[in-house]
């Protein structure tokens, strides 16, 4: 499975949209991007994932380049509760994933 | 709420005793996986069992062992414990198996050898 790459925290103000790089310039063509967050030592919370296309659900976005090397977790609006640890992971044939040491995001009022 | 538990939520034992944690996947999902986090080594992937089956294994110790039962609950065994073995464990699970398979996570157990 391909590395990530991600900066190792980012400030956000309550109210504006989060976005999270991540840089994954080794994926494979059937590797997936997988986001998850963890809130303190809650477990791991999934938020998203894809492919090719850009991935909408009520929680983010995704947006993954054409060349598939690098990605960004969009968090529209921020709140104090999206503060948390947030893991870029690629994940391909190999069902296990491959934690890194994610973005810690603080989001401030 | 992910639909996965796990208990308990909290142990805390001495070292060289023997610990099992518990896990019960979401209804309907075949695959479940550990992981251990502790402070120095991140997130890591121990081992999946898929349907009753030991499907993959990481960087599990000789001295955990796990297994799946047909209720699909799994239980992971922990014994001669050392301090070092203090962590949180996660267990995760998912409907079945490949890349495109997402994995959701229990709340964890803390566990603290003294």
């Amino acid at each position: 499975d391909a590395k990530t790459t991600q900066p190792p925290s980012m400030d956000c103000a309550e109210g504006r949209a989060a976005n999270l790089p991540c840089n994954h310039s080794t994926i494979s063509g059937n590797e997936y991007v997988y986001w998850y967050r963890q809130i303190h030592s809650q477990g791991p919370q999934y938020i998203i994932h894809g492919l090719k296309n850009n991935e909408t659900n009520e929680m983010a976005s995704l947006i993954i380049t054409e060349d598939r090397k690098s990605s960004t977790l969009i968090l529209p609006h921020a709140t104090l509760r999206d503060t948390a640890v947030y893991y870029c992971i690629v994940k391909g044939n190999t069902d296990k994933l491959i934690f890194g040491t994610g973005t810690r995001l603080q989001v401030f009022p | 709420d992910s639909g996965v538990t796990q208990t308990p939520k909290h142990l805390i034992t001495a070292t060289g005793q023997r610990v099992t944690l518990r896990c019960s996947p979401r209804s309907g999902d075949l695959s479940v996986y550990w992981y251990q986090q502790s402070l120095d080594q991140g997130l890591q992937f121990l081992i999946q069992y898929y349907n009753g089956e030991e499907r993959a294994k990481g960087n599990i110790l000789e001295r955990f062992s796990a297994q799946q039962f047909p209720d699909l609950h799994s239980e992971l065994n922990l014994s001669s414990l050392e301090l070092g073995d203090s962590a949180l464990y996660f267990c995760a699970s998912s409907v079945s198996t490949g890349s495109q398979e997402t994995q959701y996570f229990g709340p964890g157990t803390r566990l603290l050898v003294l």
